[in-house]
């Protein structure tokens, strides 16, 4: 069975303090990886990874990819009460437009 | 630009009642997909529909219909609600079900069963 799971699901932090938010998975016929954000309603888009070892990168924010570990790690450096939020890691698979969202893990930054 | 819209945003049902959640997007978007979120299960794929005419199952399809009216709207059912159905459901869309790029979410509708 397809899996995605993200850790921790949980975290608190302060401003300036830097995150690792990871996501493994357990998927057949690996196509993709994506990051969301989820404030108060709809995820909105952060990544999508393709190809392992390749950083991608948007402002205060950057994520890689690694298909031999079956992982992925989203870095926020410098956080800022803006920061909190759910963030959900996806899979998609392969000829398929499905993807397998994690738990998601809830990032409160406090000022 | 409305990208996808649902309504309604907000609905408390009796057990047993139905209702139908309405899914609409302006992008030109090929596939279309529901979603259910509960605390602690990230999002959960109920049924989607790859193009116009064509739907198929999800992770968690019982006791859900959908209807893909046209290539703009997807509409999902319940006939007969439940208190496990309570949860916020989203509607996205993507270009194409090879799925080269992201989901376009509406904003949710908050469904509550008592």
């Amino acid at each position: 069975e397809d899996k995605v799971v993200q850790s921790p699901l949980s975290l608190v932090v302060h401003e300036g303090d830097t995150v690792t938010l990871n996501c493994s998975y357990e998927v057949t016929n690996f196509r993709s990886l994506l990051w969301y954000k989820q404030e108060k309603k709809a995820p909105t888009f952060l990544f999508m990874l393709t190809s392992s070892g390749i950083e991608k990168k948007s402002g205060r924010l950057s994520s890689i990819l690694d298909k031999k570990e079956l992982s992925s790690i989203l870095n926020i450096t410098a956080t800022q009460t803006g920061d909190s939020a759910i963030y959900l890691c996806a899979v998609g698979k392969v000829n398929t437009g499905k993807l397998i969202f994690g738990q998601g893990t809830t990032l409160q930054v406090k000022p | 630009n409305a990208g996808v819209t649902q309504t309604p945003k907000f609905q408390v049902l009796k057990t047993g009642q139905s209702m139908t959640l309405q899914c609409a997007q302006d992008m030109n978007h090929n596939s279309m997909y529901w979603y259910r979120q509960d605390p602690g299960m990230g999002l959960r794929l109920i049924y989607y529909s790859a193009s116009e005419g064509t739907t198929d199952k999800g992770e968690v399809p019982n006791g859900y219909n959908v209807s893909r009216l046209n290539k703009r709207e997807f509409s999902l059912r319940l006939e007969s609600a439940a208190p496990s159905q309570t949860s916020v459901y989203f509607c996205a869309s993507s270009e194409n079900e090879g799925f080269t790029g992201e989901l376009f979410f509406g904003e949710g509708s908050r469904l509550t069963v008592l």
